[in-house]
């Protein structure tokens, strides 16, 4: 089973306007972490968002907020007044345990802001 | 520099060659890793290591590939017999231990087995 599924491939925003990105996650493991990463075309890997397994609140990070629902195991991306520069590649990624261990990548989804 | 630093960013090699990458990763970051990325694709884990050992392998596609990290700090993915299957972008990543940690990219090795 994949640990993250991302289910779209593609999404377009009007600048200003909000979007989510969706994210459902499979783990056994009572304590994980996830992540998501933005890739804009130059291709490195730009952090935006954490949220813990134990976490009660929903992260945020400035425009980004994540949606947090563990009983559905999901962890949509938020992203609020979008900006042409946020046009990239998103993944959703999660690692499991207390140690740390590998981070599992989804396939990510392309969003393209429209002016 | 501050950031995790991958070398070479390009490498063009021919098929049945032997290749090595080098990641050099953020001071202090004990817990190192590998992906390969193709196009259009989601970073696909390779390796991960915890200090100077290799915790966790299972991601190497077959013998071909090697890596190590001697001093627990810098890593070198070693391909041996390349093949034109081998090429992709090659992510490495370092972070602290901890689940709470994000891990932080290198701007990755594009290599093309021609």
């Amino acid at each position: 089973a994949q640990k993250i599924t991302q289910t779209q491939p593609g999404m377009f925003v009007q600048e200003k306007e909000a979007v989510t990105l969706d994210c459902t996650y499979d783990t056994s493991d009572q304590s994980y972490g996830l992540f998501w990463y933005k890739q804009p075309s130059s291709g490195e890997m730009i952090f935006l968002i954490y949220q813990g397994s134990y976490d009660e609140q929903n992260a945020t990070e400035g425009r980004y907020s994540l949606n947090f629902q563990k009983a559905r195991k999901s962890a949509n991306l938020v992203i609020s007044a979008s900006q042409l520069g946020d046009s990239a590649m998103y993944f959703c990624a999660m690692r499991e345990g207390q140690r740390g261990n590998q981070f599992y990548f989804g396939t990510g989804t392309s969003l393209t802001v429209i002016p | 520099g501050a950031g995790v630093s991958q070398t070479p960013s390009n490498k063009v090699t021919e098929k049945g060659k032997y290749v090595e990458l080098r990641c050099d990763p953020i001071s202090g970051h004990t817990a190192l890793y590998w992906y390969r990325q193709s196009l259009g694709q989601g970073p696909e884990f390779l390796i991960y290591f915890q200090g100077t050992g290799a915790a966790d392998d299972s991601g190497l596609p077959n013998d071909r590939f090697f890596a190590v990290r001697p001093e627990g700090s810098v890593s070198t993915l070693k391909i041996q017999r390349t093949e034109r299957g081998d090429s992709a972008v090659y992510l490495c990543a370092s972070s602290l231990v901890g689940p709470d940690t994000e891990a932080f990219f290198g701007q990755g090795t594009r290599l093309t087995v021609v």
